[in-house]
């Protein structure tokens, strides 16, 4: 069976904290995506990586960025978080064909 | 760019037949997914078209138009549990990334 596992589901951190999220797959993936959704706006991509130590943005990059050091896990960073980042954060995962495997989502609150 | 419609909300009764609509405006195409996400859920795949057609699985079938940018999502027999939102998404020729619509939230009533 197919398994993208988040870190957290919930997660409340305070304004100007450093906020990792943490998304690690068992398929073997070679591309991994980090979105966010807030209702009204649907999924939007943040980072994308096709590979290892590759990165690239996706449409709503500001405040964040990645690490992906391993094939398995990509993390998201948030440098200093902003109440304006409080959101549902969704981990994808995919081979070379497109059909996306989703992780269970980390709801984050920033207070 | 990408813009992708669909609409926000519909209602339907249970054993009855829901079409969502999706239309879409890309610079290149590589096909259609639709996702079914549950309240607090992960979305979870439902189809994928890359042809012009109608795709059928089960109760599920999901048609596709790329001459009209256009795709349609039909759930038949609504049981209550089809009650979730279902997502559009396309993605690019050029690049594995998906891009999606805001979603419709479907509301199946007894």
């Amino acid at each position: 069976d197919v398994k993208v596992t988040q870190s957290s589901r919930y997660l409340v951190k305070r304004t100007g904290e450093k906020v990792f999220l943490e998304c690690v797959q068992d398929m073997d993936h070679e591309n991994m995506f980090w979105y966010r959704q807030d209702p009204g706006l649907g999924l939007r991509l943040i980072y994308f990586s096709y590979d290892v130590k590759m990165k690239e943005k996706g449409d709503i990059p500001e405040g964040y960025s990645v690490s992906r050091e391993k094939k398995e896990r990509f993390s998201l960073i948030l440098e200093s978080a902003s109440t304006n980042q409080t959101s549902m954060y969704l981990c994808a995962s995919s081979l070379r064909r497109p059909q996306a495997f989703f992780g269970q989502g980390t709801r984050l609150t920033v207070v | 760019g990408q813009n992708i419609d669909q609409p926000t909300e519909m209602t339907a009764t249970e054993g009855a037949i829901v079409q969502i609509n999706c239309t879409y405006q890309t610079s290149g195409f590589n096909g259609l997914f639709w996702y079914q996400q549950h309240a607090g859920e992960a979305p979870t795949f439902l189809s994928y078209n890359v042809l012009d057609g109608l795709e059928e699985k089960g109760r599920f079938s999901s048609f596709l138009s790329r001459s009209k940018g256009y795709s349609y999502l039909l759930l038949k027999e609504l049981q209550m549990k089809d009650s979730a939102s279902y997502l559009c998404a396309v993605i690019k020729a050029a690049g594995n990334k998906l891009t999606f619509g805001g979603g419709t939230r479907v509301l199946v009533k007894p």
